[in-house]
């Protein structure tokens, strides 16, 4: 079965400066990859996802994040935070091989902007 | 598209009583799901629907949850009798599941937020 870890619970940074957030998978091929993001009393929304192909996969709000097969990594990142990205954002993992849509949830990071 | 949709977002009840929370999923999409989302627990995937059948209800916490797709257009999360630890906020979603094909997103509904007295 497949899991997902997001060693950093919490992230504070300045507005304006990049971002990183890290997303790690455990599973036996090259999965389905997800970024969503959740704002306050919201429902998760998508930021992008990677099937194959191109590595670096570009998504809405100008997040943008690198599939790294050989560290089993998932990360996302921006060039400059914006006030308006606060929010928890959530990695997910689905199997190609199961029957449906299934999808592993990482814990979560929260991310919050300093002015 | 109206998205997915949730009824009641707030709910408030007390102990022993019955609840019962609805979903409407975007029109076409043949897969549906119910996730709990807490504090201590994080985002927990309850159970899911492919064409209107339940595939994987191994996340219903007990006997006291359960969950009914009766059309492809409506879902229902039955929780009888409800407990204060119960209380969470449940998040339908649903996607599009392309026999052979690369696996969609789940779009999510804005949730519905239960208070269990």
């Amino acid at each position: 079965a497949q899991s997902v870890t997001q060693p950093d619970i919490h992230i504070t940074v300045s507005e304006g400066a990049s971002l990183e957030l890290r997303c790690n998978y455990s599973y036996g091929a090259t999965p389905y990859l997800f970024w969503y993001v959740q704002s306050p009393g919201q429902g998760l929304q998508l930021l992008l996802k990677y099937f194959s192909g191109d590595t670096l996969v570009q998504g809405i709000k100008g997040f943008e994040a690198e599939f790294k097969r050989s560290q089993s990594s998932f990360n996302l990142r921006k060039p400059s935070v914006h006030w308006s990205d606060a929010a928890e954002y959530f990695c997910a993992v689905g199997a190609r091989n199961n029957a449906g849509n299934m999808l592993t949830f990482g814990g979560g990071t929260r991310l919050m902007v300093k002015p | 598209d109206a998205g997915v949709i949730q009824s009641p977002r707030h709910e408030v009840t007390e102990m022993g009583q019955e609840v019962t929370l609805r979903c409407k999923p975007i029109s076409g999409h043949n897969s549906l799901f119910w996730y709990r989302q807490t504090m201590m627990r994080g985002l927990e995937l309850l159970i899911y629907f492919n064409n209107n059948v339940p595939i994987d209800d191994s996340g219903m916490p007990e006997d006291r949850f359960s969950a009914k797709m009766p059309n492809a257009s409506f879902s229902t999360l039955k929780i009888q009798p409800s407990e204060p630890r119960d209380s969470a906020v449940y998040f339908c979603a649903s996607s599009l599941r392309a026999s052979g094909g690369p696996r969609d997103e789940q779009f999510f509904g804005p949730g519905t937020r239960l208070t269990v007295l």
